[in-house]
């Protein structure tokens, strides 16, 4: 069974323009989380996605936006760029999401983004 | 609010020794517990996790860890560490969302 991918794994751009990542999960899986990981601070929850709906937020500003299809590719979009919004951006999967707590989340390589 | 704090940001053994990194967790209830291991330019894969029952916990690659519920620990330990063990270690809460404390980054001696 194919693993989460996400696409693309390395992007560059510069403050104020916008962005938008891809998550493709493991078949199956309804859930899509999507994560920021900076150094020091570990990962931070952004979004959890679940059945094209989103089911839980993090403390992120609202530039900071996602969607999911029917398919459960999930898309994260970061508008106004700003320089600290350079990192690694993570995507899990899981099927039944985090609504539950126990439920094993598979996680992609992520996107590293750098805004300059 | 539920969070998660690993007191050591860096760890360094030496190859053979024994290992134990620490997380402590601040949550209401009975938490869910997990560590994942990162190596580099991969993704999070994960160790092992805790929900309930015996407190003892064995994951792969020789990982175990023990909930304390008393001291609010769920240490990650593993009897001899080799060198493929070299990675960044997070320990995780979950419950609605998942929250994550800093990573320890594991260095490992020849």
């Amino acid at each position: 069974k194919a693993g989460v991918t996400q696409t693309p794994r390395y992007l560059i751009k510069t403050r104020g323009q916008q962005v938008t990542l891809s998550c493709s999960p493991i078949s199956g899986h309804r859930s899509v989380s999507w994560y920021q990981q900076t150094p020091g601070q570990g990962l931070q929850f952004l979004f959890e996605y679940f059945s094209e709906t989103q089911r839980n937020k993090g403390n992120f500003p609202g530039r900071f936006s996602g969607r999911q299809f029917s398919n459960s590719r999930s898309e994260m979009n970061v508008s106004t760029l700003e320089l600290g919004d350079s990192a690694l951006y993570l995507c899990a999967s899981s099927l039944g999401g985090l609504a539950g707590g126990t439920d094993t989340q598979y996680f992609g390589p992520g996107t590293r983004l750098t805004v300059l | 609010a539920q969070s998660v704090t690993q007191p050591d940001i860096h760890i360094t053994v030496s190859e053979g020794a024994s290992l134990e990194l620490r997380c402590n967790y601040s949550y209401g209830a009975t938490p869910y517990l997990f560590w994942y291991v990162q190596s580099p330019g991969q993704g999070l894969q994960l160790l092992l996790k805790y929900f309930s029952g015996d407190t003892l916990v064995q994951g792969i690659k020789g990982f175990e860890a023990e909930f304390k519920r008393s001291q609010s620990s769920f240490n990650l330990r593993k009897p001899s560490v080799h060198w493929s063990d070299a990675a960044e270690d997070c320990c995780a809460v979950a419950s609605g969302d998942m929250r994550f404390g800093a990573g320890t980054r594991l260095t490992v001696k020849p």
